[in-house]
């Protein structure tokens, strides 16, 4: 069964920093794109970043390129978010999702970020 | 505002079929095949329901089909059950342009 788990979520303060962990299992993980999305309180989803297999293609969105890292350790079957200088509006809920050619065939249950002073 | 256009609300009797559309353009829907569909509950993570446009991942009913004209994707949901109940999401790939993959803003479908 594939699985997909979440941490390191957590009220953080305007500017700060925050890294998210995702521990894989159920699947080839060495084997597979993943992506981070996420889900601002009451409001819909937005695509975060996505990661090659071996860590050497990367792609983000805008409003987070030079904010934030996704990284990955295969050895771990884990994949990361490091988030740096963080805003009001990157409170939200973030899901690590296994990713096919742009489709998100498994989530995981989210992680909340909230940064507020 | 989302790349991709939803109706903010759909809505059908149990039993009934409702069809629920998302509008992009030649750079995103219209440029590629890769169109998929979210059911999300409440507190819940989103669900694949479809892919590929119109490809059903293993355990999901019959009952949910996708399809694609020109920039318009569309998800139909026949035979209304009370737990289809949810927000649906569409989303695209859209290039290796940013954004990679782009979402409708999410239909919320009730069953009356």
């Amino acid at each position: 069964e594939v699985q997909l788990v979440e941490s390191g979520g957590g009220l953080v303060q305007p500017g700060g920093s925050l890294r998210l962990s995702c521990a894989a299992s159920g699947f080839t993980f060495s084997s597979f794109w993943m992506s981070w999305v996420r889900q601002a309180p009451g409001k819909g989803l937005e695509w975060v970043a996505n990661i090659k297999q071996d860590g050497n293609e990367k792609y983000y969105v805008d409003s987070v390129k030079g904010r934030f890292t996704i990284s990955r350790d295969n050895a771990k079957n884990s994949l990361y978010l490091q988030m740096n200088s963080l805003r009001a509006e990157d409170t939200a809920v973030y899901y690590c999702a296994r990713t096919l050619m742009a489709t998100l065939y498994y989530w995981g249950q989210g992680a909340l970020v909230t940064v507020s002073s | 505002q989302s790349a991709l256009t939803q109706p903010p609300s759909a809505s059908g009797s149990p039993g009934q079929s409702v069809t629920i559309s998302c509008t992009g353009t030649s750079s995103d829907i219209g440029g590629y095949n890769y169109v998929s569909w979210y059911q999300q509950h409440p507190g819940k993570a989103p669900k694949l329901m479809i892919y590929e446009v119109s490809k059903r991942p293993s355990g999901v009913p019959d009952r949910f089909s996708g399809s694609k004209s020109g920039n318009t994707a569309s998800l139909t949901v026949s035979g209304l059950q009370a737990e289809d109940e949810a927000d649906y999401y569409c989303s695209s790939y859209a290039g290796s342009n940013n954004p990679y993959v782009v979402f409708g803003g999410g239909t919320k479908l009730t069953v009356l």
